[in-house]
């Protein structure tokens, strides 16, 4: 069974920090991944994707990928209260495989 | 271009019937997956269709059921209900089905209560 792990939360972290975010997958041979953050009430939106092939920088968020160790991170950096949501991690193992979500972690920005 | 748009938004339903959710994907997509989301359980995967084909199931029971027809849109539905069926139902969509353009893009969601 294909697993995708966020690490346990919930997160705090004060205004202007950097917010550092993990996930864990079983599949080696997964090729993208995705960041969702999810405000409460409110449905995922992607904030971030990247391909097994490197890492990604997008404003203050950075997306990495350790494929020896299997994990991707996202990287929240000057951190705001606005960003005080649930962090969803997906992974796509390829073609005819479906998309798997880990549980997602919620993050706390603290002003 | 108009998001992926989910109907009805809220939903009352009482134990034993019946209920019918609808998904429009993005213009152009094609791809339309299916995800169940408590506070327990998070999000869970229930199926994806892909072309009127259903790709993937996940490990749901049979009262769960879907399709998707012609222009891409999605149903799926719910018999016999259980208080347990009380979520959040999430419906994506993306231009392919599976491989690295599988980007997929939520709609609203449909709130389901159970009584």
């Amino acid at each position: 069974q294909k697993e995708v792990e966020q690490n346990s939360g919930p997160l705090s972290v004060p205004e202007g920090a950097i917010a550092s975010l993990n996930c864990t997958y079983s599949d080696r041979g997964s090729q993208s991944f995705f960041w969702y953050r999810q405000y409460s009430g409110k449905s995922p939106e992607l904030i971030m994707f990247i391909y097994s092939n490197g890492d990604k920088e997008d404003g203050r968020f950075t997306a990495q990928l350790n494929k020896a160790s299997q994990y991707v991170s996202l990287l929240i950096r000057d951190s705001q209260p606005s960003d005080s949501a649930t962090y969803l991690c997906a992974v796509n193992a390829g073609a005819n495989s479906k998309l798997t979500f880990g549980k997602g972690i919620t993050l706390s920005v603290r002003p | 271009k108009a998001g992926v748009t989910q109907t009805p938004r809220y939903l009352i339903k009482t134990r034993g019937q019946q209920v019918t959710l609808s998904c429009s994907p993005i213009s152009g997509h094609r791809s339309v997956s299916w995800y169940q989301q408590t506070p327990g359980q998070g999000l869970q995967f229930l199926f994806e269709y892909f072309s009127e084909t259903q790709r993937n199931k996940g490990n749901f029971p049979g009262r769960f059921s879907g399709r998707q027809f012609s222009n891409s849109r999605s149903e799926m539905n719910v018999s016999t209900l259980e208080l347990g069926d009380s979520a959040l139902y999430l419906c994506a969509s993306s231009r392919v089905a599976g491989g690295p353009g599988d980007t997929q893009y939520f709609g609203p969601g449909t709130r389901l209560t159970v009584l």
